[in-house]
């Protein structure tokens, strides 16, 4: 069975500092995608960043990174510099190749500090 | 950019009223999904719809729910006899297997009330 794992239901972070937000997965496919995509209170999904399992160097999106451990099964979001605009909720996905269904995490609710 | 439009953005309905949700999805992408999302909680896979058929469903997606590509652009959802449950957010997305990366591309969501 695949399933996404989010243990860090709020964070806080002060502005201009990074954080990391974590996330684990599991599944027994050797091919398979991780993303992150960004809820804010307006309600719409908004994608980030992906990594796909063979990708041997991290994702990188402007702000964003993702560090991935393939041997920990972890795809860790990094926002560096946050932003009072980055508080919002953010959600850890996988998809694999023997579905065509993505699967999400619980979400972390992330709030920047000014 | 190419964009998942969804409508309506809210809609109200009373318990044991049939209610369509509309979505028209990136023209290019293949698969299309809905997925449910009660208020602050966790983003929950309906079903997925490839080729003219569904290819895969969730336990949610019971009896109560259809879906149909009524013409080449279109996707809806349909909820027959509303419960108070079925209020939430629901998303249609659509992705594109072709490329590498197959992102799901979300819409802005529906948010239905059952009263």
């Amino acid at each position: 069975a695949q399933k996404i794992t989010q243990t860090q239901p709020g964070m806080f972070v002060q502005e201009k500092e990074a954080v990391t937000l974590d996330c684990t997965y599991d599944t027994s496919d050797q091919s398979y995608g991780l993303f992150w995509y960004k809820q804010p209170s307006s309600g719409e999904m908004i994608f980030l960043i992906y990594q796909g399992s063979y990708d041997e160097q991290n994702a990188t999106e402007g702000r964003y990174s993702l560090n991935f451990q393939k041997a920990r099964k972890s795809a860790n979001l990094v926002i560096s510099a946050s932003q009072l605009g980055d508080s919002a909720m953010y959600f850890c996905a996988m998809r694999t190749n023997t579905g065509n269904q993505f699967y999400f995490g619980t979400g972390t609710s992330l709030t920047v500090i000014p | 950019e190419p964009e998942v439009t969804q409508t309506p953005s809210h809609q109200v309905t009373q318990m044991g009223q049939e209610v369509i949700l509309r979505c028209v999805p990136i023209s290019n992408h293949l698969y299309f999904y809905w997925y449910r999302q009660i208020l602050g909680q966790k983003v929950e896979f309906l079903v997925s719809f490839y080729n003219n058929e569904i290819s895969e469903k969730s336990e949610i997606f019971d009896d109560q729910f259809s879906v149909e590509r009524p013409d080449g652009s279109n996707f809806t959802l349909k909820i027959r006899s509303t419960k108070l449950e079925d209020s939430a957010m629901y998303f249609c997305a659509s992705s594109d297997w072709s490329s590498g990366a197959n992102v799901l591309t979300f819409g802005a969501g529906s948010r239905l009330t059952v009263l």
